[in-house]
């Protein structure tokens, strides 16, 4: 069966530090991921999407980056937080055999202190 | 621009009883809808997807409604129980799951 881990579940980083999240999917191939950011009092909102290694589609203009060095591995990254990125971040997949439903993982707590 | 609302104030019900939420749309003509449950601090679990042309679907204690006319979802749990607590959301798609809109979620609050 699929599983999809992501980590660290939570950390607290002081602005203008670096910030590096991972996920990875097992127990599929060629994945779409996934990465949304849901604040306090807002839906979910896709920060990013890829369909495949090296693919990846920015949905928001933002502070942050994604890449995806292998097909079942994906990293959301920012070079210098900002206290407004603080937030629940989720890592996700799908796939054809899925169709539109997307599983997610456990999810990471991010406070920008 | 589109909109998705969902109940915005908590859903307390006794044991036993049929939870009904909400989810209404604007502005939008989804080719299907989704309904998740997320409990604190985890990440959102699918649990049915209902397409335009399907009026109804149930799963176990579950069941979906969905009228294209009203723009409107129901997304009832029938003989709830304490662990159906949870904040459930739903998500508008028309094709690319890029695409989906996802409301705010509704908090249910089942008690024994």
């Amino acid at each position: 069966s699929q599983t999809i881990h992501q980590w660290p579940a939570t950390l607290v980083q002081p602005v203008g530090s670096p910030l590096s999240l991972e996920c990875t999917v097992e127990g599929t191939s060629n994945p779409n991921l996934y990465w949304y950011r849901q604040a306090a009092g807002r839906g979910l909102q896709l920060l990013f999407y890829s369909v495949g290694i090296g693919q990846i589609s920015s949905e928001v203009p933002q502070n942050l980056s994604a890449s995806r060095p292998q097909d079942r591995q994906f990293i959301l990254s920012s070079k210098k937080l900002l206290l407004s990125d603080s937030g629940f971040y989720l890592c996700a997949w799908s796939t054809a055999v899925s169709g539109n439903t997307i599983y997610f993982g456990e999810g990471s707590w991010l406070t920008v202190v | 621009s589109q909109k998705i609302e969902q109940n915005s104030e908590a859903l307390n019900i006794q044991e036993g009883k049929t939870a009904t939420l909400t989810c209404n749309y604007t502005n939008y003509s989804p080719a299907y809808l989704q309904w998740y449950r997320q409990d604190p601090g985890r990440g959102p679990v699918f649990l049915l997807l209902i397409r335009e042309n399907e009026k109804e679907k149930r799963k176990e204690r579950l069941k979906v409604t969905f009228d294209t006319t009203l723009k409107q979802s129901l997304f009832h749990i029938t003989a709830s129980q304490p662990a159906d607590s949870a904040t459930y959301l739903c998500a508008l798609g028309a094709g690319n799951n890029r695409k989906l809109i996802w409301g705010l979620g509704t908090s249910l609050a089942v008690n024994p």
